[in-house]
């Protein structure tokens, strides 16, 4: 079936430590993002990439970073500088050149990460 | 700076009435605005506007987005528990594929 899959759905990290959370979809989709959502909170833009091997800063990329190498994929790392990680980060896709389905935006399953 | 605002951010109504939900935005070169419905984890599509005036319908939930005023309204009519959720609202500007999302709506719908 396609879609996005994100991993792991649950992860822990001590202060300090970087981590990577994984984003891969088969939608053929070119547009990858990743969101942050804090209790009460919308979901907020960290990175999005519109093509391979390039990517773009959303409102909260302090403290993260992103490659996007290949199509399918754009793995985000949270890194010892991000001040509060602990939060649920979604990662979405969507095809933004085909004309019938817009910018409709595909979610995977999301992760929650929390520091300890 | 773009913005999308949703509003009530919290409302509780019984099973059966309806609701509406609002979300204006300010957007350069706007494109389409999208409803999602977020339960436990991800969000799931509701619906996508584009044109001013056109109703979306589906089931007992309905959308239409104003561009002149710059808002839209999410009307879910005869609500059941199972509409208790977050409704978030998206809206994308053109050629820059940033989605913004309001803060959401957290309907709770009791029995």
């Amino acid at each position: 079936d396609g879609g996005i899959t994100q991993s792991p759905k649950y992860l822990f990290r001590k202060e300090g430590q970087n981590v990577t959370l994984s984003c891969e979809q088969n939608l053929n989709h070119d547009a990858m993002y990743w969101y942050r959502q804090d209790p009460g909170q919308g979901l907020r833009l960290i990175y999005y990439s519109q093509i391979v091997n390039d990517f773009q800063k959303g409102d909260i990329a302090e403290g993260y970073s992103v490659s996007r190498e290949k199509k399918e994929s754009f793995p985000l790392t949270v890194t010892s500088a991000q001040k509060n990680p602990t939060a649920f980060y979604l990662c979405a896709s969507s095809n933004p050149f085909n004309p019938r389905s817009g910018n409709t935006i595909y979610f995977g399953e999301g992760s929650w990460l929390t520091v300890v | 700076e773009d913005k999308v605002v949703q509003s009530p951010l919290s409302l509780v109504v019984h099973e059966g009435d309806t609701v509406t939900l609002n979300c204006s935005y300010e957007v350069t070169n706007f494109r389409s605005l999208l409803w999602y419905k977020q339960e436990k984890k991800a969000p799931t599509f509701l619906f996508m506007l584009t044109s001013s005036g056109i109703e979306k319908k589906s089931g007992r939930l309905s959308s239409i987005l104003d561009k002149k005023e710059l808002f839209s309204i999410l009307n879910i009519t005869a609500t059941q528990t199972g509409d208790s959720a977050v409704y978030l609202c998206a809206v994308e500007a053109r050629g820059n594929n940033d989605m913004r999302f309001g803060a959401g709506t957290r309907l709770t719908v009791k029995p």
